[in-house]
């Protein structure tokens, strides 16, 4: 069965630094999105990517983000420069005609 | 703005009796409403959804959920629940115009389950 895929599962950084977080999507889904989970907290929507653009983002998602699909399998988050609180599990999600979407397991990001 | 509330942080039952979680939601118009599972350490799961038609939706490991439009509701049930139906569950709305879009999850139950 078809499944999102992450990559790393887990990933400890230091404060400063920047992470790309990696996702290959469903292969013949056409939109795509990352939430976030804080510790204890709900899933939180950060963007959504759509025909090589971001359709939709919430206030979480400032100018430290960014998304990026750089050939036609992988859908990345980049975080410019980790704060402590951007510690979380990051979901990405892929959709077919935007109506559902699966999820992938997550990675871990532990900021230090 | 869409609103979702899961008012049962922690359940407990035991194997084999049944199970409801609760769900609310605030939204103008009828949305997309969607129950997911996280079992620990693991990712969501999509266990049902209901878009339009039959309000009385069955989702997958013998879930269903009844929308009722009256009492803005969308709950969860199983029948018999199993040791393995231990695990965080979450409600979520979405625009039923736009799709999936912009997602709001409740802050989720947590149900344990007891021999």
């Amino acid at each position: 069965e078809p499944e999102v895929t992450q990559t790393p599962s887990h990933q400890v950084t230091q404060m400063g630094q920047e992470v790309i977080l990696r996702c290959v999507p469903i292969s013949n889904h056409l939109y795509f999105y990352w939430y976030r989970q804080i510790l204890g907290q709900k899933v939180e929507f950060l963007v959504s990517f759509y025909n090589n653009e971001i359709s939709e983002k919430s206030e979480i998602f400032d100018d430290q983000f960014s998304v990026e699909r750089p050939d036609g399998s992988n859908f990345t988050l980049k975080i410019r420069s980790t704060k402590l609180e951007d510690s979380a599990m990051y979901f990405c999600a892929s959709s077919e005609n935007g109506d559902e979407a699966f999820f992938g397991q997550g990675t871990r990001l532990t900021v230090v | 703005a869409q609103s979702v509330t899961q008012p049962d942080i922690h359940i407990t039952v035991s194997e084999g009796a049944s199970l409801e979680l609760r769900c609310n939601y605030s939204y103008g118009a009828t949305p997309y409403l969607f129950w997911y599972v996280q079992p620990p350490g693991q990712g969501l799961q999509l266990l049902l959804k209901y878009f339009s038609g039959d309000t009385l939706v069955q989702g997958i490991k013998g879930f269903e959920a009844e929308f009722k439009r009256s009492q803005s509701s969308f709950n969860l049930r199983k029948p018999s629940v199993h040791w393995s139906d231990a695990a965080e569950y979450f409600c979520a709305v979405a625009p039923g115009s736009g799709g999936y879009q912009k997602v709001t999850f409740g802050t989720g139950t947590k149900l344990q389950v007891i021999p």
